[in-house]
């Protein structure tokens, strides 16, 4: 159990462009989604945290206007990057908590966006 | 806010031996402390985990130790095989507040043949 789904793996795009990441809980109902953003050689950094149906709680330095994040149901959330510059260029990773522990873990991972912008 | 620290940043073993990577933490409210595993470009893979009421868990080749009074903890990897190459990566959670992880920086481990 606790499998965790995101799209796309793979993202190759120009500079100015939207684009929309997906996180989905196969099967659990994830209440809090996280989202994280790691650069080449370097640890995980938490962006933001969303609850369903609440606005997304951003990590300082995390522009909120630059990365939407949408979780309006209980197995989705959404991060667009808005405008991408090509120093959002970066690896994007998604995790999923539910109300009680699964697999006694409390947070299981998407297998990552890679995001290029030209 | 809580913060962690890793250390070493880069590891190199010959094949065989022990490694040790040593994390410390900063809020005494965390509980949990989970260690990952990342190969190139894949996610972060759970590898082992202690919560704050115990002091060492083992898991085959991998062990892992607490000591809450000083705030650190460490994994042990024994008989080390190339296939443990990877970075790892420590991190602490309090539990009951949301669940949030705090990363330590990673570990790049290399084990040699």
């Amino acid at each position: 159990g606790a499998v965790v789904s995101q799209h796309p793996s793979r993202v190759i795009c120009k500079s100015g462009t939207s684009v929309k990441i997906e996180c989905r809980s196969l099967d659990f109902q994830a209440t809090t989604m996280f989202w994280y953003r790691q650069f080449p050689k370097q640890s995980l950094m938490l962006m933001a945290t969303s609850n369903e149906g609440s606005k997304a709680t951003y990590e300082q330095g995390v522009e909120k206007d630059k990365f939407l994040i949408n979780h309006a149901s209980l197995t989705l959330s959404t991060l667009t990057v808005t405008s991408a510059h090509p120093e959002d260029s970066s690896f994007y990773i998604c995790s999923a908590s539910g109300t009680v522990l699964i697999s006694n873990q409390p947070q299981h991972f998407g297998d990552g966006t890679r995001l290029s912008i030209l | 806010g809580e913060n962690v620290e890793q250390h070493p940043s880069t590891l190199s073993v010959q094949e065989g031996d022990s490694a040790v990577i040593k994390c410390t933490y900063s809020d005494s409210a965390s509980n949990y402390f989970p260690w990952y595993k990342q190969e190139l470009g894949k996610r972060p893979q759970l590898i082992i985990d202690i919560r704050s009421n115990v002091g060492e868990k083992k898991d085959q080749r991998i062990a892992v130790t607490l000591n809450k009074t000083a705030k650190h903890f460490s994994l042990h990897i024994t008989e080390t095989q190339p296939e443990d190459s990877a970075v790892y990566f420590c991190a602490a959670a309090y539990t009951g507040g949301g669940n949030k992880l705090t990363f330590g920086t990673g570990t790049q481990l290399k084990v040699e043949l």
